[in-house]
């Protein structure tokens, strides 16, 4: 059974406050890891898609590194701001089986 | 469209009849994922389909689920003799290649009376 483990389940920071939060999946035959923002009644949008050992990726003030051998990625979130409370998912895939398997998130609230 | 489309985009059904749930996923997108949302859940896997083929139905919860691509494009989702645990939010989601990212529908949200 594939298990993708994110943690915090949940996190509650102030406005300006830079954060991470972990993703850990199985490292052997790994294929890609995606991280996903999903905010209250929208639909999960795209933030990244990895596949190599050692990609960092970046936008805006958002970023992720990946460590396929140890199998983790950290999401990094530089100065929170209210508008990035989300919960934030990262799924999956390995070499034999294709579908993205999701882990259960990591919910950020930012305040003022 | 531009975007994966669902339909219907909400659906209250009484216990024990059928309900079909519509994906349209981007043109050309040949990978589409089936996920559901129970109350205060995760995304649970339903089925991935590649082109028409169906690699994976591992996730569907029961006999009672069935799911067909045809064309390579539309989708439908069967649920029958619907039970209340059923209810949640259904949603689609497509890509362009394994590697690349998912573009999800605005979810059926459906509700078993």
């Amino acid at each position: 059974i594939l298990n993708v483990e994110q943690s915090p389940q949940s996190l509650h920071v102030q406005e300006g406050d830079s954060t991470n939060f972990t993703c850990s999946f199985p490292s052997s035959n790994f294929y890609a890891l995606h991280w996903y923002r999903w905010e209250t009644a929208k639909s999960p949008e795209a933030l990244f898609v990895m596949t190599l050992n050692g990609d960092e990726k970046k936008k805006g003030r958002i970023s992720a590194t990946l460590n396929t051998k140890e199998g983790y990625s950290y999401l990094y979130i530089k100065g929170s701001q209210p508008e990035d409370s989300a919960t934030y998912l990262c799924a999956f895939i390995t070499g034999t089986a294709s579908k993205l398997t999701f882990g259960t998130g990591t919910r950020l609230q930012v305040t003022l | 469209g531009a975007g994966v489309s669902q339909s219907p985009s909400n659906k209250v059904t009484e216990k024990g009849k059928d309900v079909e749930l519509r994906c349209d996923p981007i043109s050309g997108h040949t990978a589409l994922y089936w996920y559901r949302q129970s109350l205060g859940q995760g995304l649970e896997f339903l089925i991935y389909f590649q082109g028409n083929s169906a690699p994976d139905k591992s996730g569907l919860p029961s006999d009672r689920f069935s799911a067909e691509r045809t064309g390579g494009s539309v989708s439908t989702l069967t649920i029958q003799r619907t039970q209340q645990e059923d209810s949640a939010v259904y949603l689609c989601a497509s890509s362009f290649s394994d590697y690349t990212e998912a573009f999800f529908g605005q979810g059926t949200r459906l509700t078993v009376v």
